[in-house]
């Protein structure tokens, strides 16, 4: 499975918009790109999946350029509550690929008031 | 919403003692994962069932076994726990059809051997 960069981490303040980007330089025809979200002493949270363009939920937005080797996940007007590990994950659909998931160790995010 | 439970959100045990983590899901799913998490090593897969009594190794299944009798519960078991097993276990399921990536995890259960 295509391996991921993403920061280590990164600070904003209530009310920004934040970006967090992951580099997926090796990323297959057929993979997907998803996001995931962990808050202390809780499990993750998927947040937002997509395969090329731009992909909206009501919690965030997913940019991919044509070529998609990165990613850019999207989160507005953040607050406090939004202060979390962010993973990013790349891999093709299916039971199959279940098993060569890879989470990483993902972006921490802090958010100030 | 689904839900994933899991038996305990603390445990302590003793080196070793045989150690059973239960863990249950009530969406119907076909997928089900065992992960432990520690600090600087993000995520780990232990490992993954794809239906009853099916299992897969993850990753790191060394000191590992895992049941699946029926559908909706996965059992992670701790043959002769050492201290080096002291971390976060985390269970996850997801559905087969669509991504396998959308996985639902459970609040997960924090393991310390003495």
């Amino acid at each position: 499975l295509a391996k991921t960069t993403q920061p280590i981490s990164m600070d904003s303040y209530e009310g920004q918009e934040v970006n967090i980007t992951c580099s997926h330089n090796n990323i297959a025809t057929n993979d997907y790109i998803t996001w995931y979200q962990q808050f202390p002493s809780q499990g993750p949270r998927f947040i937002i999946q997509g395969y090329k363009t731009k992909v909206t939920n009501e919690v965030a937005s997913l940019f991919i350029p044509a070529d998609r080797k990165s990613s850019t996940l999207s989160l507005p007007r953040v607050s406090l509550s939004d202060t979390a590990v962010y993973y990013c994950l790349v891999g093709p659909p299916g039971y199959s690929s279940a098993s060569k998931i890879i989470f990483g160790s993902g972006t921490r995010l802090s958010i100030r008031p | 919403d689904v839900k994933v439970t899991q038996s305990s959100r603390y445990l302590v045990k003793r080196t070793g003692e045989k150690v059973f983590l239960e863990c249950v899901q009530d969406m119907d799913h076909e997928n089900m994962f065992w992960y432990r998490q520690d600090p600087g090593l993000g995520l780990r897969l232990i490992y993954f069932s794809y239906d009853v009594k099916m299992k897969e190794k993850g990753d790191i299944p060394e000191g590992y076994s895992v049941s699946r009798e029926k559908k909706e519960r996965f059992s992670l078991i701790l043959e002769s726990a050492s201290t080096n097993q002291t971390s976060m276990y985390l269970c996850a399921s997801s559905p087969q059809s669509g991504s396998s990536y959308e996985q639902y995890f459970g609040p997960g259960t924090r393991l310390t051997v003495t």
